[in-house]
């Protein structure tokens, strides 16, 4: 099947600092990516969807300022968390779609901020 | 909206016991169905998918049954393996990005 990576896999940083989450599609083109967000033993929450070249749309409640997502190129998409916080702590995930209606996942990013 | 609602867990089961994992959804006009998987430590893999009614999702010796008349994906494996430990997670697709289930942890003992 298709692969998506994420980096880094985890990261730690202060409270203020902002972090940058790559996620790549390595044998598609992925012309939509999503971005998720995963609490300890609860389910996805889908913050973002953005395409290729067009802005990110956000879900109620996700704040587009504070989570920056780039979708510059069709193998390529990078969230930004802007001076974060401890309740941003979480489990990051990405999933890239092509042609089909599948999504494929990366294998998350696990953000800690002190 | 769009939802789904899966069993809660943990579920722990022996090897070689039968597994059967509850999902229902309830969503607008007709969705694709899936189960995705998340060993520990690792991202979702799609296990299976069902697109329309009565179409039957099969892996890894998994299977699932779209049921529209009782709008139910339900997950079973005829006999478990300790390697078949992780998170189920049911989710459908409609008109909107997938929309997932809460995950049912299953551990699988010796």
């Amino acid at each position: 099947g298709a692969v998506v990576s994420q980096h880094p896999s985890w990261v730690i940083c202060k409270s203020g600092t902002s972090v940058k989450i790559e996620c790549r599609s390595l044998d598609f083109q992925a012309t939509t990516m999503f971005w998720y967000r995963q609490f300890p033993k609860q389910s996805l929450m889908l913050m973002a969807t953005s395409n290729e070249g067009s802005k990110a749309t956000y879900e109620q409640g996700v704040e587009k300022d504070k989570f920056l997502i780039n979708h510059a190129s069709l193998t390529l998409s990078t969230l930004t968390v802007t001076s974060a916080h401890p309740e941003d702590s979480s489990f990051y995930i990405c999933s890239g779609q092509g042609q089909g209606e599948t999504q494929y996942f990366g294998p998350g990013t696990r953000l800690l901020v002190l | 909206g769009n939802s789904v609602t899966q069993m809660e867990g943990p579920v722990t089961l022996s090897e070689e016991a039968f597994l059967t994992i509850n999902c229902t959804y309830t969503a607008t006009g007709y969705p694709s169905l899936f189960w995705y998987v998340q060993y520990p430590g690792e991202g979702l893999q799609l296990l299976l998918k069902a697109t329309k009614a009565d179409d039957k999702g099969s892996n890894k010796g998994f299977e699932a049954t779209y049921r529209k008349e009782t709008t139910s994906f339900h997950l079973e494996k005829g006999s478990v393996q300790v390697s078949d430990s992780a998170v189920y997670f049911c989710a459908l697709r409609g008109n909107t990005p997938l929309v997932f289930g809460k995950g049912t942890r299953l551990s699988v003992i010796a």
